[in-house]
């Protein structure tokens, strides 16, 4: 089946480590975006790529990273820079005329 | 002034109501509009996109007003299982694929 797969579903990260949260879709689509959403609150763009090798800064890019090397892969890198990581994670994806399919999202704990 | 902006809510209505949701956005250069639905701890989903001419899909009503930079999406004869958060989504003009989320309506059908 065609879709968006996030993983880990939850995460649990201590204080001063980075954690990577993965993100796959085999829907051939062109781009790739990262949101937060943290509790009774909408999404925040982290960064968001339009092609393989290239990705752009979203509102709240600082304390993450992530790279495109492959068109169906968007990991997102939760660094020890980023002081409140504790949110729900949702990637998503689309390609031009068509709207923007999410993953199931990854909660992720600082413990 | 935010790129988008939602009415913030929360919206109680009874069954059968009709409700509205009006959102403004900043771009006069934004391409397109979407509505998405989100359940509580679950990804967002497209609910409707959002045409020029305005678009129905049976209970639901959505327009564009591009000299405004507004759009609504109105919920007519309103049911229980339409209780879930409205987002309101906007996307950058030309080759700017960048996704911008309204921060969301909650909405609560009673019976």
């Amino acid at each position: 089946d065609g879709g968006i797969t996030q993983s880990p579903k939850y995460l649990f990260r201590k204080e001063g480590q980075n954690v990577t949260l993965s993100c796959e879709q085999n829907l051939n689509h062109d781009a790739m975006y990262w949101y937060r959403q943290d509790p009774g609150q909408g999404l925040r763009l982290i960064y968001y790529s339009q092609i393989v090798n290239d990705f752009q800064k979203g509102d709240i890019a600082e304390g993450y990273s992530v790279s495109r090397e492959k068109k169906e892969s968007f990991p997102l890198t939760v660094t020890s820079a980023q002081k409140n990581p504790t949110a729900f994670y949702l990637c998503a994806s689309r390609s031009p005329q068509v709207e923007a399919f999410f993953g199931q999202g990854t909660r992720l704990t600082v413990v | 002034r935010k790129e988008v902006e939602q009415d913030p809510g929360p919206f109680n209505v009874p069954e059968g109501a009709t409700v509205a949701f009006n959102c403004t956005y900043s771009n006069s250069a934004s391409q397109s509009f979407f509505w998405y639905r989100q359940d509580c701890r679950k990804e967002p989903k497209l609910l409707m996109s959002v045409y020029s001419s305005g678009n129905e899909d049976g209970r639901f009503t959505a327009q564009l007003n591009r000299a405004s930079q507004y759009i609504s999406l109105l919920i007519r004869d309103s049911k229980l299982s339409d209780s879930a958060t409205y987002l309101c989504v906007v996307m950058g003009g030309g080759s700017n694929y960048k996704l911008t989320f309204g921060k969301g309506t909650l909405l609560t059908v009673n019976p």
